[in-house]
């Protein structure tokens, strides 16, 4: 069964060291999304891509953060510097396109990310 | 975007039917309702969706008020393995933009 690939599942960093995660969707899906996901709290969307555009990223801290997904597949969230508050659980979905809201999400395991 | 009110919790004895509510009240006519549960330390996996009439599948029911500001999850026979956190969102067409916006959801116990 196809799946959402995210890596790594763990990552221990130090804080204002340079981080990154990698998510590589479910073949033909256009719609991308990275949210985070603090303890104890709902996910939060941090970015949404349709192919390689950005469509929202409203949410995402942009002087620490950056996302891209070059040529519409897979696609990388860094963090530069991390801060404690950036320990969470990071998550990555796909769905076939932004404009089927009749379809479902598919959700990666995350990444679990502690700052110290 | 349209919100949801969930309770923050609920219990339910194992095998016995769970009904899992979710307020919309201000739902527009291009929301879809959604339902996605996340077990611990796992990712939140999809469970539902419907746009008016009721909707059934291998996981779960889902009954939609005929005004929508409304609907309900319905788990036929709760197991263990069915203690998660139920996310009810709405999913918009319109702007196509379609995202999914998670609020606290419903932490759901099952007790044997």
């Amino acid at each position: 069964e196809a799946e959402v690939a995210q890596s790594p599942r763990y990552k221990i960093t130090e804080k204002s060291q340079a981080v990154a995660f990698w998510c590589d969707p479910i073949s033909g899906h256009a719609t991308l999304y990275w949210y985070r996901q603090i303890l104890g709290q709902g996910p939060e969307l941090l970015v949404q891509f349709q192919d390689e555009s950005v469509v929202d990223d409203s949410q995402l801290p942009k002087d620490r953060f950056s996302a891209e997904r070059l040529k519409g597949v897979d696609s990388t969230l860094k963090i530069q510097p991390a801060e404690l508050g950036d320990s969470a659980m990071y998550l990555c979905a796909s769905s076939l396109g932004s404009g089927y809201a009749n379809t479902e999400a598919f959700f990666g395991q995350g990444t679990r990310l502690t700052v110290v | 975007d349209a919100k949801t009110t969930q309770p923050n919790s609920m219990e339910s004895n194992e095998e016995e039917p769970v009904h899992l509510p979710c307020n919309h009240s201000t739902i527009s006519g291009t929301d879809y309702i959604h339902w996605y549960r996340q077990l611990p330390s796992q990712g939140p996996e999809y469970v539902i969706h419907g746009l008016t009439s009721n909707v059934n599948n291998r996981m779960a029911s889902l009954a939609i008020a005929e005004d929508r500001k409304s609907s309900t999850l319905i788990l036929h026979r709760a197991t263990l393995r069915d203690a998660a956190v139920y996310y009810c969102i709405l999913r918009d067409v319109s702007g196509n933009t379609g995202k999914l916006i998670f609020g606290q959801g419903t932490t759901l116990q099952v007790k044997p």
